[in-house]
C-alpha cells in the first residue's frame, strides 16, 4: 500500500523567511502533485511533477522531485501572509489514483 | 470553463436518511474521482471512473455507499442509510490524463 508522508504537519513561520516542506512516498513513482487548500475551500493545483529531477516554480513557491529518493520538496521563499494555507502532496503510482499526504498547515506570522 | 460542479454544497440530514451527492466533471475529462476529507483520515479516494466505467471502488467504506456515472457529464454518490460517521466533505475531481486534476468545491455533509 502506497504511503505518502509529509513533514512538518504544522509550520509557523515569519514573513520574509524561507522554509521547505517535505513529501516522502513509499513506492516508485514519477508522478507527483502539489495542492493548496484554504480553510473551507477546495484543492487548488499548484504543481505537476512528472519526471525525476523536475523543478517547477511559481512566484515564491518552488517544487522539485527526486524519484530515486522518493522525495519531493516544496520550497517557500520570503514568505508572505497570503501563503498561509494547507499544502498537500499527492502521488500517482501509475494507476491514475492519487494518494494524498497528510497535509502541512502553514501559518505565516507578520 | 465552469470547472467541476458539485451539488449540493451543504447537506444536513438525519441518521438513516438517503443522501445523494452530484457531480458534473469538466467537459472532455475522461476520468472522475470521488474523495472524502475528514480531520481524522485526511483525503481518501472512494471510487474512480474512466470513460464512465468504475475502475476501482476499493475505497468505498461499505455497502451503504454506491456511485454511478451514467454518462460523461454526470456522476452521483449515494449513501443509504446515512450515519453520523459519514459526516465529511466529499470532493469530486476530474482529469484528462497526467497533466491536471481539477477538484470541485466539495459537498459538506453533516449527518445528525
Amino acid at each position: 500500500e502506497l504511503k505518502v508522508e509529509q513533514n512538518p504537519l504544522f509550520l509557523s513561520m515569519q514573513e520574509g523567511k524561507n522554509y521547505t516542506i517535505y513529501c516522502n512516498y513509499s513506492t516508485t513513482s514519477d508522478r507527483l502533485y502539489w495542492y493548496r487548500q484554504d480553510p473551507g475551500k477546495s484543492l487548488e493545483s499548484l504543481f505537476v511533477l512528472l519526471s525525476n529531477g523536475a523543478v517547477k516554480q511559481e512566484g515564491r513557491l518552488m517544487a522539485s522531485l527526486d524519484t530515486k529518493a522518493r522525495l519531493s520538496t516544496l520550497h517557500i521563499t520570503a514568505a508572505v501572509h497570503d501563503l498561509s494555507a494547507t499544502y498537500f502532496c499527492a502521488v500517482d503510482e501509475g494507476n491514475e489514483k492519487l494518494t494524498f499526504g497528510t497535509g502541512t498547515r502553514l501559518t505565516i506570522i507578520p | 470553463d465552469a470547472g467541476v460542479i458539485q451539488s449540493p454544497r451543504h447537506e444536513v440530514t438525519e441518521m438513516g436518511q438517503e443522501v445523494t451527492l452530484r457531480c458534473k466533471p469538466i467537459s472532455g475529462h475522461n476520468s472522475l474521482f470521488w474523495y472524502r476529507q475528514t480531520m481524522m483520515r485526511g483525503l481518501e479516494l472512494l471510487i474512480y471512473f474512466n470513460n464512465n466505467v468504475p475502475i476501482d471502488d476499493s475505497g468505498m467504506p461499505e455497502d451503504r455507499f454506491s456511485a454511478k456515472m451514467p454518462n460523461a457529464s454526470f456522476s452521483t454518490l449515494k449513501i443509504q442509510p446515512s450515519e453520523p460517521r459519514d459526516s465529511a466533505v466529499y470532493f469530486c475531481a476530474s482529469s484528462e490524463g497526467l497533466s491536471r486534476w481539477d477538484f470541485g468545491p466539495g459537498t459538506r455533509l453533516l449527518v445528525l
